[in-house]
């Protein structure tokens, strides 16, 4: 089974920290995605990776960055946290070539005060 | 850009009654379909897709779904729902021309009442 892991499931952080969110995946998947989740707004993209170094925006970007040194690593970055990015996040992978389902991560809900 | 409507966000529904989901999207292309399940302090599970082929798709806990080109949708059902069926479901949908990217809809919790 795939197995994708995130390095917290609650955090609280203050406003203008820096936050560091990390995602594993076990199964060598090419592809790796970072969304966050709001009541009444499903899930919205924020960044993914095709590869390693590999990285794009997708419909959200604005006050996040990523890095992906290793193809099992994924990491969101807030660079100065805000309380409008208190949001559940939600990191997924998928297969590359061929692959349709992505496999999502348990969460981590982030508290900006 | 393709767009996905769930129509309602809450559906309260009796055990062993019958549930219907409904989802609309947008898009003048060729689609792949997909509705995931959350169920509480979780990660969303694939429950079901479409990718080509029969225009209905079963999931193994009793779920189906329809794909409509016509009316560009993607309805779910379950015929007689159980308490653990109590969860929030995810309509999605990808165009596999632009790189496969998921675009999901708002949601629809789903409580099963006893």
């Amino acid at each position: 089974d795939v197995k994708v892991t995130q390095s917290s499931r609650y955090l609280v952080k203050r406003t203008g920290e820096k936050v560091f969110l990390e995602c594993v995946q076990d199964m060598d998947h090419e592809n790796m995605f970072w969304y966050r989740q709001d009541p009444g707004l499903g899930l919205r993209l924020i960044y993914f990776s095709y590869d390693v170094k590999m990285k794009e925006k997708g419909d959200i970007p604005e006050g996040y960055s990523v890095s992906r040194e290793k193809k099992e690593r994924f990491s969101l970055i807030l660079e100065s946290a805000s309380t409008n990015q208190t949001s559940m996040y939600l990191c997924a992978s998928r297969l590359g070539t061929g692959g349709y389902e992505q496999y999502f991560g348990p969460g981590t809900r982030l508290t900006v005060t | 850009a393709q767009s996905v409507t769930q129509l309602d966000s809450q559906v309260p529904v009796f055990e062993e009654a019958p549930v219907e989901l409904r989802c609309n999207y947008s898009s003048s292309v060729s689609v792949y379909l997909f509705w995931y399940v959350q169920y509480p302090n979780q990660g969303l599970q694939l429950l079901l897709k479409y990718l080509s082929g029969s225009t209905l798709v079963e999931s193994i806990n009793g779920f189906e779904a329809e794909f409509n080109k016509s009316q560009t949708s993607f309805h779910l059902r379950k015929p007689s729902v159980h308490i653990s069926d109590t969860a929030e479901y995810f309509c999605a949908v990808s165009e596999p021309a632009a790189g496969n990217k998921l675009t999901f809809g708002g949601g629809t919790r789903v409580l099963v009442k006893p």
